[in-house]
């Protein structure tokens, strides 16, 4: 039973425009959340986080927010740049444990 | 949906001992599982890329006689981290391939944290 979803495989943008990549999760309990980058043979790079104390968190052009009502996370990318295509995992942690989304494939058009 | 179960979730090991962490693909079959290494917060290092029925591909800077890889089924990866040390403890997760409808999808295990005294 998958914890964390992420319902969109692949996503489209135009270079400039905002990205907003999506998460689902069904528990409560988690106490981090975190968004990876991954580019192909590599391992995920870890982009940002927040605690499930806070809604948002920002960082440059990477901006995380957490809506813990719905229990949805989100990544917005604003400018959206072709080096920002890749895979891109939302991960919830709780108790030692990490669960992770299947990835979104982003890609960014020049 | 495609699940990937890791275990142990945790183990407290005597310095110089060996431990064994399994990853399974539990409905589905996985040609390819890949081992990490995390420090908290931090990004996943790639360890080694494991392939069914060969040797595992490992990074560089990994020591392939600490970190043993057997790929011996479809749905089973283990990783033995032998005659383990304090500055291996650290946090272990494994993930599995699956291609579906021409799109390749990557599934993780909870991880692992191993502790060594």
């Amino acid at each position: 039973d998958q914890q964390v979803k992420q319902n969109s495989p692949s996503l489209s943008v135009q270079e400039g425009r905002i990205s907003i990549l999506n998460c689902d999760y069904t528990n409560s309990m988690f106490d981090y959340f975190l968004w990876y980058k991954k580019y192909p043979a590599e391992g995920p790079t870890f982009l940002i986080s927040i605690s499930s104390i806070k809604d948002k968190n920002e960082d440059g052009r990477f901006t995380v927010f957490l809506n813990k009502s719905a229990k949805h996370l989100s990544l917005h990318i604003v400018p959206s740049q072709p080096g920002d295509s890749a895979v891109y995992f939302c991960a919830l942690y709780n108790f030692n444990k990490f669960y992770f989304g299947s990835g979104t494939k982003l890609n960014v058009k020049p | 949906g495609a699940v990937v179960s890791q275990h142990p979730s945790w183990v407290i090991c005597k310095s110089g001992t060996s431990v064994k962490i399994e990853c399974r693909s539990l409905d589905f079959q996985a040609t390819t599982m890949f081992w990490y290494r995390q420090f908290p917060k931090q990004s996943l290092m790639l360890m080694a890329t494991s392939n069914e029925g060969s040797k595992a591909t490992y990074e560089q800077g990994v020591e392939k006689d600490k970190f043993l890889i057997n790929h011996a089924s479809l749905t089973l990866s283990t990783l033995t981290v032998t005659s383990a040390h304090p500055e291996d403890s650290s946090f272990y997760i494994c993930s599995a391939s699956s291609v579906s409808q021409g799109i390749e999808k990557l599934f993780f295990g909870s991880g692992t944290q191993l502790s060594v005294l």
